[in-house]
């Protein structure tokens, strides 16, 4: 079964807006990460945060992490429409396996 | 540079029918896996080997199996296609050293009718 969940499902903004996604899991992780997914494509590594770490940027990617909570978000500030695309987050689920969330749409219009 | 390359890019097979999504990797890492992708479910893990001569079970291993003969293939057997199989299979490698990111290839696009 899927460790992270993110949220909402969909978005849809303007160019130059900030997007934020979020994600929440369900067990102790070591770290977590985010992922790309342009349309018809494979999925591209974004960033990752360990569960030590509470913040970490890279870029206009902005990440958080909230161990108490079970819960990461990644920011995207200024965003273009480039930044269309899915991103999912996912957790470390044993034996150097990563669990995806199902991901969020995110859909940046001119 | 991901480095990994799946083949086919996409396939229609009537089920029943034998099939095998091939996977190749240029850097020698050790960790390969494969995941399924479907609309609504996200990507779940089928598979993975964590080193040569070692497979290990998903979350939905059932009606797939996989070998590792060395480190660069890692092919993905389908032995009798059903319809529920159609989906977007990723391969995927793990980088060296302590970034745990995995590289992923372009996707496999099967239909099974």
């Amino acid at each position: 079964s899927q460790q992270g969940e993110e949220d909402p499902q969909a978005l849809s903004i303007q160019e130059g807006e900030n997007a934020t996604m979020n994600c929440s899991y369900k067990t102790s992780i070591n770290n977590l990460q985010w992922y790309r997914q342009n349309s018809g494509r494979g999925l591209v590594h974004l960033i990752l945060i360990r569960s030590n770490e509470r913040e970490k940027h890279s870029g206009r990617l902005r990440v958080t992490l909230d161990t108490s909570k079970k819960s990461s978000s990644l920011l995207i500030t200024a965003s273009r429409a480039a930044d269309t695309a899915s991103y999912f987050c996912a957790t470390d689920g044993g034996y150097s396996t990563l669990t995806f969330g199902k991901g969020t749409m995110l859909l940046v219009s001119p | 540079i991901a480095g990994i390359t799946q083949a086919p890019t996409s396939q229609i097979l009537a089920a029943g029918r034998r099939m095998t999504l091939r996977c190749t990797q240029d850097m020698r890492h050790n960790a390969m896996y494969w995941y399924r992708q479907d609309l609504g479910l996200g990507l779940r893990l089928i598979h993975y080997s964590n080193t040569a001569g070692t497979t290990g079970k998903g979350e939905v291993p059932d009606g797939y199996s996989v070998s590792r003969a060395n480190t660069d293939d890692f092919p993905l057997t389908l032995a009798s296609a059903v319809p529920s199989q159609t989906s977007v299979y990723f391969c995927a490698k793990l980088s060296t050293g302590a970034s745990g990111e995995l590289f992923f290839g372009e996707g496999s696009r099967l239909t099974v009718l």
